[in-house]
């Protein structure tokens, strides 16, 4: 069965520090990988998306990147975190188009 | 474009009450149908889904139908549980998509 695992769970951290979530599959090969973000109280936002390795879509130009280094690792990045970055970041994977998401258990940031 | 428009919340309700939550849709061609529910503090996790229409969809007790004459797609519930607490996105896949369209999110509070 597949499985997703995002890590960490919790994270703290200063304005103007570094940032790097990473997120994981199993048991599938060539997911569609994507970031979302989550403000208190509100919807999901779509950060980026990747089709393949080394393909980045992003939704949103802002303080944040991503990469996708190996088929299944999908990682977001910021070089100098805002006090605007905080918030619920959830990974999540599908199979292909028009099909359902699988998500992550979430990294909830907070930036101080 | 497509786009998913959803009853905003809160939604209080008390135990085994009788819950909808409305969700309509706009999209080109012939779109999947998705809730999906977020419990407090964890990701997101597929509730029911519909791919074609007048397909129900259904689980744990929950129901929607995929209706394209009024682009709907309302979930139901005959008896509410305070278990059912959280917070339900209705979304949508296209053909040729790799991204699933969100609604804003409902958030169901059931009081014992």
């Amino acid at each position: 069965s597949q499985t997703i695992h995002q890590w960490p769970a919790t994270l703290v951290q200063p304005v103007g520090s570094p940032l790097s979530l990473e997120c994981t599959v199993e048991g599938t090969s060539n997911p569609n990988l994507y970031w979302y973000r989550q403000a208190a109280g509100r919807g999901l936002q779509l950060l980026f998306y990747s089709v393949g390795i080394g393909q980045i879509s992003s939704e949103v130009p802002q303080n944040l990147s991503a990469s996708r280094p190996q088929d299944r690792q999908f990682i977001l990045s910021s070089k100098k975190l805002l006090l605007s970055d905080s918030g619920f970041y959830l990974c999540a994977w599908s199979r292909g188009e028009d099909t359902e998401a699988f998500f992550g258990q979430g990294t909830r940031l907070t930036v101080v | 474009g497509n786009s998913v428009t959803q009853m905003e919340g809160p939604v209080t309700l008390s135990e085994e009450a009788f819950l909808t939550i409305n969700c309509t849709y706009t999209a080109t061609g012939y779109p999947s149908l998705f809730w999906y529910v977020q419990y407090p503090g964890e990701g997101l996790q597929l509730l029911l889904k519909a791919t074609k229409a007048d397909d129900k969809g259904s689980n744990k007790g929950f129901e929607a139908t995929y209706r394209k004459e009024t682009t709907s797609f309302h979930l139901e519930k005959g008896s509410v549980q305070v278990s059912d607490s959280a917070v339900y996105f209705c979304a949508l896949t296209y053909t040729g998509g790799f991204k699933t369209i969100f609604g804003a999110g409902t958030r169901l509070f059931v009081k014992a």
